[in-house]
């Protein structure tokens, strides 16, 4: 029982590159999460999915695309990564909705030059 | 605007004192409460939540936090502090949904590093 990876763990892109960042979680939640950490801002929501198939804008969902193909797996894309995009990226899982438990990801630390 | 506030950037605590880590928040109703810690270069870690009942919540590592409504703050207490508490703590809450509260609304405060000498 792995709980929750992500892919990769470190990565860097030059300003208009795109990338995809996977999250697979093996607990069959429902719900999946796509937070940033910023230093002195605590974490924040990009993008969440209730469900395989559905998705949700966050907080700061600008400049960021998901998809949820799988229950398993929750994408996120930068289509034109920007500098103001460098942070660490964590995905989530929780059972049926965030007031449960939400299982964290060791984390993306994404630097865009 | 419903917000979430942890006042202390850093709490330092001895060994075997008690500790006590700050949260306020500003949220319409009766919300959800979590805390969550994050040990260095590690993904966040449920500690504890507040859903209903009791004020007075117990976690994991011998952590506990209560409710508050008058005061709207949900402090993490620990009677004796371990050098193993050192990391980051989170606060959040989730606004109940007739509050404009969703199913992925979990608001983050900004953190509170924890640090315990020995």
């Amino acid at each position: 029982n792995a709980g929750v990876t992500q892919t990769p763990k470190f990565r860097v892109l030059k300003t208009g590159q795109s990338m995809t960042l996977l999250c697979a979680q093996d607990m069959n939640h429902e719900y999946m999460y796509w937070y940033r950490q910023d230093p002195g801002m605590g974490l924040r929501l990009i993008h969440y999915s209730v469900g395989e198939g559905t998705t949700a804008k966050g907080e700061v969902p600008d400049g960021y695309n998901v998809s949820r193909l799988k229950k398993q797996n929750f994408l996120l894309g930068l289509e034109s990564a920007a500098p103001s995009q460098t942070s660490v990226y964590f995905c989530a899982s929780s059972w049926l909705s965030s007031v449960d438990t939400q299982y964290f990801g060791p984390g993306t630390r994404l630097t865009v030059l | 605007a419903q917000s979430v506030a942890q006042p202390e950037d850093q709490v330092n605590v001895a060994e075997g004192n008690p500790l006590t880590v700050k949260c306020t928040y500003s949220v319409s109703g009766n919300p959800y409460l979590f805390w969550y810690v994050q040990y260095p270069n590690r993904g966040l870690q449920f500690l504890l939540k507040y859903i209903t009942g009791d004020n007075l919540v117990k976690g994991s590592y011998g952590f506990e936090a209560e409710f508050n409504k008058s005061q709207t703050s949900f402090h993490l207490k620990k009677p004796s502090a371990l050098v193993s508490d050192s990391a980051l703590y989170f606060c959040a809450v989730r606004p109940p949904t007739i509050y404009g509260g969703s199913q992925g609304n979990l608001i983050f405060g900004k953190g509170t590093k924890l640090s315990v000498k020995p």
